[in-house]
């Protein structure tokens, strides 16, 4: 089985920017969550979805954050414009929104650096 | 709000060894869920084990087990016969089992196996 696929594995980009992150959850999963892990803050959610609708975004930093789920099988988190201060890395996971199989199983991540 | 605390920034074993990891949350929910994430140096979140609640008996995986105290609020995992390839950042979690679904992770466990 394909687990959560994650692209680009990494992207260096400049200030001011836009940059897009793509993920692909597993196959029949009904919810997707990205996470950011900095040195910092440690491991945080910045939005999930269920069935393909934002449930909390209340950890998305600001408006130039965005994440669409255009269908179960495809999600994107946007910055525009980036900054450094965005370098992390960046974590796509899945799961079951159901009792006894909730656990979330995560991507490979995504390693941004903002010049 | 709830909160994940590991105590431990890091730790180290022999190699053969056991080692336990310490990991206290709080919350003021009876139902939920505990996890243990291993983070190696790729970077890759893998689960390692996961524990609910309302299960009184603890989780165990091969050579990984739990000692999960509810009263407590306490959820430690212990490695047995520790292998070079256990050498990791672990990561404690939880999850509310109604409601929001989103992890809160804990500022993590780096472990060092000495050969």
């Amino acid at each position: 089985d394909a687990g959560v696929i994650q692209s680009p594995r990494h992207e260096v980009t400049e200030m001011g920017q836009e940059v897009t992150l793509r993920c692909k959850p597993i196959s029949g999963h009904n919810s997707l969550f990205w996470y950011r892990q900095t040195m910092m803050r440690g491991l945080e959610l910045l939005i999930y979805f269920n069935n393909n609708v934002p449930i909390d975004d209340s950890g998305m930093p600001e408006d130039r954050f965005s994440a669409k789920m255009p269908n179960a099988s495809f999600s994107t988190l946007k910055i525009q414009p980036s900054e450094p201060r965005d370098s992390a890395v960046y974590f796509c996971a899945s799961s079951l929104n159901r009792r006894a199989q909730e656990t979330q199983y995560f991507g490979p991540g995504t390693r941004l650096l903002v010049l | 709000a709830q909160t994940v605390t590991q105590s431990q920034p890091e730790m180290s074993v022999q190699e053969a060894e056991t080692v336990t990891l310490s990991c206290t949350y709080d919350t003021s929910e009876s139902d939920y869920y505990l996890f243990w994430y291993k983070q190696p140096p790729s970077r890759q979140m893998i689960l390692v084990i996961r524990q609910e609640a309302y299960k009184q008996q603890n989780a165990t995986e091969n050579r990984f087990s739990v000692n999960f105290q509810k009263a407590a609020k306490s959820f430690s995992l212990k490695i047995s016969d520790s292998q070079l390839g256990d050498a990791a950042m672990y990561f404690c979690a939880y999850r509310r089992a109604q409601g929001a679904q989103k992890l809160v992770f804990g500022q993590g466990t780096r472990l060092t196996i000495n050969p």
